[in-house]
C-alpha cells in the first residue's frame, strides 16, 4: 500500500515568490494534516482536514499560507509570498476516520523548502 | 515554556546497550502518547503508541507513560546500529492535533 506522498521533495525559491506543496494521503484516510519544522525547532502543527473541511487551522502562521483539499483527496499548501522564515520542512500526514485511530498518524517524507 | 520537553542529545551508546529516552510534558489534557523514529532526511515513522498511563512492549522497544509525573519513556534493548536515528516523542489530547518534542538524536556505535 502506498504511503503518504509529497511533492516536491525539495524546492528552492526566492523571497517573494510563490510555492505550492502537494500531498497525497493514504487511500481511505479522511484525516489529513500539515506540519512544519523550521531549523532547530520542533515539528509544529499547521492544520487538519477531515475530508475537504478544515477541522483545525489554529497552527497556520499567517495569511500567506493557504491550504486546500478540494474533493477530499489530495491537498495543497501554498505559500505566497514566501519569506525567509518560511524555510524548513513541511510534512503531510494522514490517518483513518474516527477518534481512536486519529493518533495513528502516518507521515510523508516531507517537502524541504528553502527561501533565499 | 514548551508543552513538551525533550533532551536533544546527541546520545551515543555502544551496540547492545539499553537506551532510555525521555520526555516531560505540562498539558494534563494529553491522553495519547507516541514515539516516532526519524532517519535523516526522512519523515517521522510511528514506533509506539500508548493510550493513557502504563507500559507497552513491542519487540526490543518498551514505552512507559506516567501521567502522575507527566513523564514518558522509551526503552530500547539490545540496541543496534540500525537504531541510530532521531527519536521524537509526541502526544495529543485525542483531538487530532499532535504536539512534538524536539527529538533526541541517538547513535549506536558498532
Amino acid at each position: 500500500e502506498a504511503g503518504v506522498t509529497q511533492f516536491p521533495s525539495h524546492s528552492v525559491i526566492e523571497k517573494g515568490q510563490t510555492v505550492t506543496l502537494r500531498c497525497d494521503p493514504i487511500s481511505g484516510h479522511d484525516n489529513l494534516y500539515w506540519y512544519r519544522r523550521v531549523m532547530g525547532k520542533e515539528i509544529k502543527f499547521l492544520l487538519h482536514f477531515v475530508k475537504e473541511s478544515k477541522q483545525d487551522e489554529s497552527g497556520m502562521p499567517n495569511n500567506r499560507f493557504l491550504a486546500e483539499r478540494t474533493g477530499g483527496t489530495y491537498s495543497t499548501l501554498k505559500v505566497q509570498p514566501a519569506e525567509l522564515e518560511d524555510s524548513g520542512v513541511y510534512f503531510c500526514a494522514s490517518s483513518l476516520p474516527g477518534t481512536d485511530s486519529g493518533n495513528t498518524i502516518y507521515f510523508g517524507e516531507g517537502s524541504w523548502l528553502t527561501v533565499v | 515554556q514548551k508543552e513538551v520537553e525533550q533532551d536533544p542529545g546527541p546520545l551515543s551508546v555502544p551496540e547492545g546497550a539499553i537506551v532510555s529516552l525521555n520526555c516531560t510534558y505540562s498539558n494534563s489534557a494529553f491522553q495519547y502518547f507516541m514515539w516516532y523514529r526519524q532517519y535523516s532526511r526522512k519523515g517521522p515513522e510511528l514506533l509506539m503508541y500508548t493510550y493513557s498511563s502504563g507500559n507497552k512492549e513491542d519487540g526490543r522497544f518498551t514505552a512507559q507513560v506516567d501521567k502522575s509525573s507527566k513523564y514518558i519513556s522509551l526503552f530500547i534493548r539490545d540496541s543496534q546500529p540500525s537504531d541510530s536515528a532521531t527519536y521524537l516523542c509526541a502526544m495529543s489530547g485525542g483531538y487530532q492535533k499532535v504536539t512534538f518534542g524536539t527529538g533526541t538524536k541517538l547513535q549506536v556505535i558498532p
